[in-house]
């Protein structure tokens, strides 16, 4: 059984665009977070909730809207798609709303802007 | 600004061999710090941590080593095997405060070779 998981793995989109990225996690974990890793390589927090409640928002644009109906999802909506967003995304979740505590992370979704 | 630096990008050692990867950190205020293993196409998964109250753990082949002074922590993998060959990630947090995030470094794609 998948731990984490993310839909799609790869997604294709034009500039200008609205796209969604799902997550969920069986874990029965109360904190989930979205992570960005650029052409670069770096890995950058992006949003974290905690039972539902947003607890951390880097800078990341207001296009980015993280939504959590329950504990156990964690989706990214992405209005109006630039070539910059080109990135994967992970999803990761941890028991405790902690940075000491383990993030468990799903595969990653490869969103490419053309 | 990157806190958690691995000035390393790569690195190739034989099989039966150990391998040290390392790590730094410039914000003093980090005092837990962690491991990540990723294979292509796959999320980071957890390999192992260390407190700062600690200067080494060891897990199996896997043992990190921190220096709070020099702000600096390696990992050791002895002996390597080919399965290990897959890029890792550093990472450190702040277990206080509010600060729940963790700060990542770059990578260091390590290739044991048969």
């Amino acid at each position: 059984d998948t731990a984490v998981s993310q839909t799609p793995k790869y997604l294709v989109t034009q500039m200008g665009n609205d796209k969604s990225i799902k997550c969920e996690q069986n874990l029965g974990h109360d904190t989930m977070y979205w992570y960005k890793q650029d052409s670069k390589k770096f890995l950058k927090i992006m949003f974290s909730y905690n039972n539902k409640e947003l607890i951390i928002n880097e800078t990341v644009p207001n296009r980015f809207s993280p939504k959590s109906p329950d504990k156990a999802h964690l989706n990214l909506h992405i209005n109006s798609l630039e070539l910059g967003d080109s990135a994967v995304y992970f999803c990761a979740s941890s028991l405790l709303a902690g940075g000491a505590d383990t993030q468990y992370f799903g595969p990653g979704t490869r969103l490419t802007v053309l | 600004d990157q806190q958690v630096k691995q000035n390393s990008p790569s690195l190739s050692v034989q099989e039966g061999r150990i391998s040290i990867l390392n790590c730094d950190y410039t914000n003093s205020m980090f005092d837990y710090f962690l491991w990540y293993k990723k294979y292509p196409a796959e999320g980071p998964t957890f390999l192992i941590s260390i407190s700062s109250i600690k200067d080494k753990n060891e897990d199996g082949r896997f043992t990190v080593f921190l220096n709070k002074s020099a702000k600096h922590l390696s990992l050791h993998i002895v002996p390597s095997q080919p399965g290990d060959s897959a890029v890792y990630f550093c990472a450190a947090a702040w277990s206080g405060g509010s600060n729940y995030k963790l700060t990542f470094g770059k990578g260091t794609l390590l290739t044991v070779n048969p």
